[in-house]
């Protein structure tokens, strides 16, 4: 079955730390892989996605991403986090065989302490 | 370019009661989909309108409909509303016209049932 992991529900980070926001997915050929943001009560925002070619996604906000085809990993990554980007964060993919079907991850909550 | 808006954005209603959501895609979209996020139980897939017509449905009852318009824009109705219906309804679009495609997120309306 197709399915989404995203194995840690809360992370904490200090704001100027490093973050990296794991996901992993389960599906039998590499599907097209996405990360969303949801700040508290608004809709989810695309920040980036990996269709093909190089496996390092550059995102908005400063944020990238490394698709790893060989631990079927999409993990989502900032140098510096900032008190804004206090959200929770969806790893989402879309098998190539039928594109209007998107999976997404249970969420990560990021919360920043200043 | 506008992005996806969603009406209204909360919505109070009681037990057994129908309501009707409202979604405009962006300009150019011709697929739209809904989905359900309840609390604790993620973003669950609840339709998907393609050039008026409604080319799959989540798990759920048939209770949930909706339609799309010449437009593009859809509504999400929901009758006989029970208390579970409580919940962030999103809306998104695609360009429906190509693969691989991305879905782009409404900011969402609040339904609460009494």
């Amino acid at each position: 079955a197709q399915s989404v992991t995203q194995p840690d529900i809360h992370i904490t980070v200090s704001e100027g730390a490093s973050l990296e926001l794991r996901c992993n997915y389960s599906y039998g050929a590499t599907p097209y892989l996405f990360w969303y943001v949801q700040s508290p009560g608004q809709g989810l925002q695309l920040l980036l996605k990996y269709f093909s070619g190089d496996t390092l996604v550059q995102g908005i906000k400063g944020f990238e991403a490394e698709f790893k085809r060989s631990q079927s990993s999409f993990n989502l990554r900032k140098p510096s986090v900032h008190w804004s980007d206090a959200a929770e964060y969806f790893c989402a993919i879309t098998p190539k065989t039928s594109y209007d079907k998107v999976i997404f991850g249970p969420g990560t909550s990021l919360s920043v302490i200043p | 370019e506008a992005g996806v808006t969603q009406s209204p954005t909360h919505l109070i209603k009681t037990r057994g009661q129908q309501v009707t959501l409202r979604c405009s895609p962006i300009s150019g979209h011709t697929s739209v989909y809904w989905y359900q996020q309840a609390l604790g139980l993620g973003l669950q897939f609840l339709l998907w309108y393609d050039e008026g017509e409604e080319r799959n449905r989540g798990n759920f009852p048939p209770r949930f409909s909706g339609r799309q318009f010449p437009n593009y824009s859809s509504e999400l109705n929901v009758n006989a509303l029970e208390l579970e219906d409580s919940a962030l309804y999103l809306c998104a679009s695609s360009s429906g016209t190509r693969v691989p495609d991305t879905q782009y997120f409404g900011p969402g309306t609040r339904l609460t049932v009494l």
